[in-house]
């Protein structure tokens, strides 16, 4: 167990719909990383909060956003889902805005979009 | 994009035999990271070994970094049907945010 909780663990959402995922980061973490993890293939980068400011974006478009408050924890919106966006998303925390650190990951959340 | 290629892409061997994962990268890195995902939920951290380091050990892995030909591998020794997993490699680059994945050896570990 890493600490790090993620909320719903399930969704199912019909294509246009919008999702909110929620992710509560390990005590004394300041960092937020979110991935998408479609079947068969490793995490991809989506983007990474850092003291409640975006501080890195993998190739995302827009319509994919987030934010953290200031306990840290954070939120990954996404709005006019496609039936793409299905995957497993998580987040990951750590101390200090950088990938230079190991980074503590959440069970996840499995999106399915219909 | 991914970064790390992991080889074999699934690796099936009999309890208590070690079990050997390879991984190709592409750019300079500030470090590498194995993580173990089960069935799908989330990673678990197994070692970080930084770009000047050539080995590390914990308990029944070792790691080694070769940055001269990009690579990385993975031994676990004296394999148990506990270790059933995929296992990915993740590279970190200087300034970077983000750590990018191959993707994946599963492992299976047969009683």
């Amino acid at each position: 167990e890493t600490g790090v909780t993620q909320s719903p663990t399930h969704l199912i959402k019909t294509r246009g719909q919008q999702v909110t995922l929620r992710c509560s980061s390990q005590s004394g973490h300041n960092t937020v990383s979110w991935y998408q993890q479609a079947l068969g293939q490793g995490p991809q980068f989506i983007f990474q909060y850092y003291r409640e400011e975006e501080n890195g974006r993998g190739n995302f478009p827009p319509r994919f956003s987030g934010l953290q408050f200031p306990n840290y924890s954070s939120e990954l919106n996404v709005n006019a889902l496609e039936l793409d966006d299905s995957a497993l998303y998580l987040c990951a925390s750590s101390w200090g805005g950088q990938g230079n650190y190991e980074q503590y990951f959440g069970p996840g959340t499995r999106l399915t979009v219909t | 994009s991914q970064q790390g290629e992991e080889d074999p892409q699934a690796l099936s061997i009999q309890e208590g035999e070690n079990a050997t994962m390879n991984c190709s990268y592409k750019t300079s890195i500030n470090n590498l990271q194995w993580y173990r995902q089960n069935s799908g939920r989330g990673l678990v951290h197994l070692i970080l070994i930084r770009s000047n380091e050539r080995e590390k050990h914990s308990g029944r892995l070792r790691v080694t970094l070769d940055t001269s030909k990009k690579s990385s591998s993975l031994l676990i020794t004296a394999s148990r049907a506990a270790d059933t997993a995929s296992y990915f490699c993740a590279t970190a680059t200087q300034g970077a945010q983000k750590l990018v994945f191959g993707q994946g050896t599963r492992l299976t570990i047969n009683p």
